[in-house]
């Protein structure tokens, strides 16, 4: 079957330490896997896109990376704050004709000042 | 913020009520998804619309349905509601080229926290 998978458990870490998060998937090959973030109560906001035929981006203090053959991704908060504390969510594109996303059902981070 | 706005913030409702749930895309955009989130769970795919015409639909039945508007506004409708439809709905626009193309990234409301009684 089809499964999308992050860690259930809460990341806990201390301030200014790198924050790992990631996203194992099987029986899917997406085009495309994308990662937000989404604080409670509110929608998921987009941070970071990366293709099947990238292996790492980066942006500020984020850092993606995708090996489509262990099909995971590791998503990477360096210099970490508490203004990071929030549930980052995977989600799989897989460029089929409707262009939805897959999501995983997220990782809740919390970053102890 | 995205630009993309939904209506109504809350909603409570009671078993077998019907429900209309609204969307407004950020400007220049063309396609909306529309998502359901259950608490604790990721957003799954309900379906999307594309210059008014259904394109692409995941696993809910028939009493969830949807239109786009010539604006590319959106609504959501639900039938018959169930208890287990208590959930977070977020719309989501993104920009379709010509060719059907997307431009990969979706755009989300802040969603609608909709409550079956």
């Amino acid at each position: 079957s089809q499964k999308i998978e992050q860690n259930s458990e809460a990341l806990n870490i201390q301030e200014g330490k790198t924050a790992t998060l990631t996203c194992n998937y099987t029986n899917y090959s997406p085009a495309y896997l994308q990662w937000y973030r989404q604080d409670p109560g509110r929608g998921p906001v987009f941070l970071l896109l990366i293709r099947e035929n990238e292996k790492e981006k980066r942006k500020e203090r984020l850092k993606v990376t995708f090996d489509t053959t262990l099909k995971q991704s590791l998503f990477h908060i360096t210099a970490s704050q508490p203004a990071d504390s929030a549930t980052y969510l995977c989600a799989l594109d897989m460029m089929d004709s409707s262009y939805k996303l897959i999501f995983g059902s997220g990782t809740r981070l919390l970053v102890r000042p | 913020e995205t630009g993309v706005t939904q209506s109504p913030t809350h909603l409570i409702k009671t078993r077998g009520q019907q429900v209309t749930l609204r969307c407004s895309s950020q400007s220049g955009h063309n396609t909306v998804s529309w998502y359901q989130q259950a608490l604790g769970q990721g957003p799954q795919f309900i379906f999307q619309y594309y210059r008014e015409e259904e394109n692409g639909r995941g696993n809910f039945p028939p009493r969830f349905s949807g239109l786009q508007f010539p604006n590319y506004s959106s609504e959501l409708n639900v039938n018959a509601l169930e208890l287990d439809d208590s959930a977070l709905y977020l719309c989501a626009s993104s920009l379709a080229l010509a060719g059907g193309e997307s431009t990969d990234t979706q755009y989300f409301g802040p969603g609608t926290r909709l409550t079956v009684l």
